[in-house]
């Protein structure tokens, strides 16, 4: 079964709102969470590594005020696209790694959310 | 900066068929590779991880090679199924800087019944 549960899966929203997607890991305690960010025939783009207790760290170009990640628990991670507008929208996945298994273990996946901006 | 590439970029085949999908990155300094299968609007399911020290792996009717020298990994799916049919990602972990994964664009594979 799922192991990382992303909620919502769909979300349409007005242009000017903001929308939260929410992040677990369900069967580990995940200091760390990866939010990334998939275009259409385009490969997943990394937006930032969520940490837990800390500030996330976001990649080069990807605004921080735009999207908001708040790592409040070891268990939960949120990623808050604030003001959204057409452009925002995507399909965001977010992933976490099971600490248990070492620094290389696998990588397991959301569901994804798909967010469409009207 | 990590580059990687998938070929073919889309695959149809008949149901039964033998399969390899190729993925080749630019950077070797990798911890490991791994390879993601993707249905249309969901999310990532892990196939196969291999570990940088290791060369292939197998699960099921899935088996993946990994030649890092020469950055490239092959994935083997054996008699094909229609069930089968998805986006097929590999990713790499890189070993500087905070561990980044990069992903390819993936292929994308359609079986025939």
């Amino acid at each position: 079964g799922a192991v990382v549960s992303q909620h919502p899966s769909r979300v349409i929203c007005k242009s000017g709102t903001s929308v939260k997607i929410e992040c677990r890991s369900l069967d580990f305690q995940a200091t760390t969470m990866f939010w990334y960010r998939q275009f259409p025939k385009k490969s997943l783009m990394l937006m930032a590594t969520s940490n837990e207790g800390s500030k996330a760290t976001y990649e080069q170009g990807v605004e921080k005020d735009k999207f908001l990640i708040n790592h409040a628990s070891l268990t939960l991670s949120t990623l808050t696209v604030t003001s959204a507008h057409p452009e925002d929208s995507s399909f965001y996945i977010c992933s976490a790694r099971d600490p248990r298994q070492g620094e290389t273990g696998e990588l397991f996946f959301g569901e994804g959310s798909r967010l469409t901006v009207l | 900066k990590q580059e990687v590439t998938q070929i073919p970029a889309a695959l149809s085949v008949p149901e039964g068929e033998n399969l390899v999908l190729n993925c080749s990155f630019t950077d070797s300094a990798i911890y490991n590779l791994q390879w993601f299968r993707q249905d249309p609007g969901k999310g990532l399911t892990s196939l196969l991880l291999i570990q940088s020290s290791q060369r292939e792996q197998t699960s099921g009717r899935l088996n993946a090679s990994l030649d890092k020298s020469s950055g490239r990994s092959t994935l083997y799916i054996a008699a094909s199924q229609p069930g089968d049919s998805a986006t097929y990602l590999c990713a790499v972990r890189g070993t500087g800087g905070y561990q980044k994964v990069t992903f390819g664009i993936g292929t994308k594979l359609q079986v025939i019944p």
